[in-house]
């Protein structure tokens, strides 16, 4: 068993705001970090991969940065929109590199 | 849409019902996994197969039975099981190998009375 751990668990913030969370992870036999968006009776849907030390990646609005050393990366949100409303997940895949540990995610509540 | 489907997407059972659950992929991909995710739980891998083959079984009890007829189709059969094994059932693919990026499925919400 991996430990991945997201914080905070919730977060709801207004239209506008930005926010961000967190992923920490073991950063012994680090592989990648994926980076998944879970809207409510939806897939979740892949927003990052990351492998390298210092990885910044950005999509829109939002990005997320990697540090492999101390075994975390940060996701964040600029401006945030009700559409943005979601769990997003972060997971570690080991071992085989097929098996992926994810974190319990954090749910994000935008009002307008 | 991601191109995994996933069926039937509601599920009620009894224990000592027998069902099956469907997952298929349109994404050329040979890698398929199933995921459970209990409530206030992380996504938790269940099984793996890679190739059709089997190649990761997370200690999940023998009631639940995996199939993969080929690298297109995945099902999980369920016989005699238990109230706590009601959860949201998720089906994923990928590439093989590499910690590729996995695609999902919207999930089958089971319930067992």
């Amino acid at each position: 068993i991996l430990n991945v751990e997201q914080s905070p668990q919730s977060l709801h913030v207004q239209e506008g705001d930005s926010t961000n969370f967190t992923c920490s992870f073991p950063s012994s036999n680090f592989y990648a970090l994926h980076w998944y968006r879970w809207e409510t009776a939806k897939s979740p849907e892949a927003l990052f991969v990351m492998t390298l030390n210092g990885d910044e990646k950005k999509k829109g609005r939002i990005s997320a940065t990697l540090n492999t050393k101390e075994g975390y990366s940060y996701l964040y949100i600029k401006g945030s929109q009700p559409e943005d409303s979601a769990t997003y997940l972060c997971a570690s895949p080991r071992g085989n590199f097929n098996k992926f540990y994810f974190g319990s995610g954090t749910k994000l509540n935008v009002k307008p | 849409e991601t191109g995994v489907t996933q069926t039937p997407r509601h599920l009620v059972m009894g224990m000592t019902n027998k069902k099956s659950l469907k997952c298929e992929q349109h994404l050329g991909h040979n890698a398929m996994y199933w995921y459970k995710q209990s409530a206030k739980k992380p996504l938790e891998l269940m099984f793996v197969y890679n190739f059709k083959e089997q190649t990761e079984n997370n200690s999940v009890p023998s009631r639940f039975s995996p199939e993969c007829p080929n690298s297109s189709h995945l099902f999980l059969h369920l016989h005699t099981l238990q109230p706590e094994d009601s959860a949201l059932y998720l089906c994923a693919s990928s590439t093989a190998g590499g910690g590729n990026e996995q695609f999902f499925g919207p999930g089958t919400r089971l319930t067992v009375l």
